[in-house]
This record gives structure tokens, C-alpha cells and sequence, in this order.
């Protein structure tokens, strides 16, 4: 089945520096991949996404490039702020035999210190 | 607004008692998924709906049980079977399985004792 492997945090930043998660894929056909990020003692919201390859997908400075070749959706933001400072979480959707769920990574915490 | 609640935010209990946790939806997603969270864990999937009336068992469904009698409700009884039933419990929907993203609620922090 489709799975999800992503790097092992926690990573620490100073505030301003740039990130990279890295998140790799085994998929069968074309699934869909997003990134979820968790604030402590919250619930998961969606980031952002990517639906076919070669799509970028973006939001609040983050982006995410869905890498086919690579089987990849790296993570990545320009200038991180201790706002940022959270569980970050890569999933792609399951294959039809896993029911069509979504398959999560084990997850990334980022602290960012000022 | 539109959204996933989920009651209570904590949750105390003592051990031997079953416990119902609340996950209410006004998204009109059909379907609805329960989620198990342990400190500086990943996500574990206890069980999910596609449909009403219709539920599957995720990968950890021992010592849990679901109903889907509506659309909006998805409640997540953990019975005394569980044997470590405290952690953080997750609520989510979507409008369907495969490629369609999942909303998540607030979460349920249970202890029980």
C-alpha cells in the first residue's frame, strides 16, 4: 500500500532562517499529497496540497512541489517566524485497496527561537 | 460557520468505565474519521465512515466502537477493553475518501485513572 516516510524532528531554527521538511512517497497510481501542521494542544489543519506533479502547492509562504520522479513533497519556507514554531505533518491519500484513506507521516516538530 | 466540533476539550475518567466522545460536522461531508494521538506520536486510525450506517475498522479498532446513525455525528466509544485509553483523540471529515482532504476538529484529551 501507499505509504509516507518524512525526516525525524524535532528541528530548531532561528527566526528569519529557512526550512526544509523532507517527505517521500510509495505510491501506487497518482495520489493526491498535503501537508497538515499541528499547534500545540490543537487539532491538524491543512497547509497545503498537491493533486497531480509538477503541481506547487502554497499558503502562508509555505510551499510544497509534488516531485514524481523524485517521489517527493518537500516542505519548504523562505523565512520562518516563531509563529511557525509547530508539528508538521505530510500525507498522501491511500491507495484503493487502503480504502482510499489518507496515510500520514509520523510527523515533524519545528521550533523556531527568536 | 462551518466546521467540526468536538466535546468535551478534557475528559477524566476512571478506569473500567466506558467513555463516549462527541464529533459533530455541519460540513455536509459524507465521510467521518476517529483518530488516536500519543505524546510525540503520528496520527492512528481507530475507525472510519464513508457513508451512514456504514463504518470500517481502522488500525486500531480493539477496545473502540462507532456509530453513524447521521450525517453530522460520528460518536467514539472507548470501552473498558481499551487497555491504555489515555491519549489525545481526533475527530475528522471529508467529502469522501481518496483524494480529498480531511478537516480535522479540536481534539478530546482523555486521562482516565
Amino acid at each position: 500500500g501507499n505509504s509516507v516516510t518524512q525526516m525525524e524532528g524535532p528541528v530548531t531554527l532561528s527566526e528569519e532562517a529557512f526550512l526544509t521538511i523532507n517527505c517521500t512517497y510509495t505510491a501506487t497510481g497518482y495520489p493526491s499529497l498535503f501537508w497538515y501542521v499541528q499547534y500545540p494542544g490543537e487539532g491538524l489543519q491543512l497547509l497545503l496540497k498537491a493533486t497531480k506533479a509538477d503541481d506547487k502547492g502554497s499558503n502562508k509562504g509555505f510551499e510544497a512541489t509534488y516531485r514524481k520522479e523524485t517521489t517527493s513533497f518537500h516542505l519548504e519556507k523562505g523565512s520562518v517566524q516563531v509563529s511557525d514554531s509547530a508539528v508538521y505533518f505530510c500525507a498522501l491519500s491511500g491507495s484503493y485497496n487502503q480504502g482510499g484513506k489518507l496515510i500520514f507521516g509520523q510527523g515533524t516538530e519545528l521550533s523556531v527561537k527568536p | 460557520d462551518g466546521g467540526i466540533t468536538q466535546s468535551p476539550k478534557y475528559l477524566f475518567r476512571k478506569e473500567g468505565q466506558n467513555v463516549t466522545l462527541s464529533c459533530e460536522q455541519n460540513l455536509n461531508h459524507d465521510a467521518m474519521y476517529w483518530y488516536r494521538q500519543d505524546p510525540g506520536q503520528g496520527l492512528r486510525l481507530i475507525y472510519y465512515s464513508q457513508i451512514v450506517n456504514d463504518f470500517q475498522k481502522g488500525d486500531i479498532a480493539e477496545g473502540y466502537s462507532v456509530s453513524r446513525e447521521k450525517k453530522e455525528s460520528f460518536p467514539l466509544t472507548v470501552t473498558s477493553a481499551q487497555k491504555n485509553p489515555t491519549a489525545f483523540y481526533l475527530c475528522a471529515s471529508s467529502f469522501g475518501t481518496g483524494t480529498y482532504e480531511q478537516y480535522f476538529g479540536p481534539g478530546t484529551r482523555l486521562t482516565v485513572t
